[in-house]
């Protein structure tokens, strides 16, 4: 099975702050890499396909990067609805797997 | 508009059975790849199975496979996953998912329904 590590685990920021999470796999998995953003008590909503594609709607704020094992997730410029738990995920095999997640939080 | 409706969840002792639904619509739902995606209380997010399309391909993760089935209903629009000898750590939200595929078995989760509650306790 493909190991998804995210860091940090969490992370405090302010308003306007530029924060970036990153993503690394146990082995390449080329660019098939999605990242999500889960609010409390909502379902996950992905924000990015294949390392660098924005989903329909997401700000472009958001924004990724990288290949094989090493990812990162940027945001440009942190707004108060950007406060949520991130967690980027693997397609390139089954099982599918997800990262432990990273909290971002208000400083 | 792509809609995803579980429903199912509830209260079921160890060892017992719980059979979920998900009824979609706003997307033609035969073409789609379908999955379900849990969540254990506080914890982070676990894929449990894939259905291809045309239901001739199934995969499951290790922790569910020989006890979860999943199976859907193309003229419904309705996903399902049999739960069978369920134990605590079965405990979780359930999300419905519908998959994009990007190439031979390598999909992502583009849309999810709002989650049902499994709780497995005595």
């Amino acid at each position: 099975d493909i190991q998804m590590t995210q860091s940090p685990s969490s992370l405090s920021a302010s308003v306007g702050d530029r924060v970036t999470i990153t993503c690394r796999a146990s082995q390449s998995i080329s660019n098939y890499l999605n990242w999500f953003q889960q609010k409390p008590g909502k379902a996950p909503k992905l924000l990015i396909y294949v390392v660098s594609s924005l989903q329909s709607g997401v700000p472009s704020r958001f924004s990724g990067s990288g290949s094989g094992t090493d990812f990162t997730l940027t945001i440009s410029s942190l707004q108060p609805e950007d406060f949520a738990t991130y967690y980027c995920q693997q397609s390139y095999s089954t099982p599918i797997t997800f990262g432990q997640g990273t909290r971002l939080q208000i400083k | 508009e792509v809609q995803l409706l579980e429903s199912g969840g509830g209260l079921v002792q160890p060892g017992g059975s719980l059979r979920l639904s998900c009824a979609a619509s706003g997307f033609t739902f035969r073409n789609y790849a379908m999955s379900w995606v849990r969540q254990a209380p506080g914890k982070g997010l676990e894929w449990v199975s894939l259905i291809s399309g045309s239901a001739d391909r199934t995969y499951y993760a290790d922790s569910v496979k020989g006890r979860f089935t999943i199976s859907r209903d193309n003229s419904k629009d309705t996903l399902f996953l049999q739960m069978n000898t369920l134990r605590a750590e079965d405990t979780a939200v359930y999300y419905c998912t519908k998959l994009w595929k990007l190439g031979p078995e390598k999909y992502y989760f583009d849309y999810w329904g709002h989650g049902t509650l499994v709780t497995v306790s005595s």
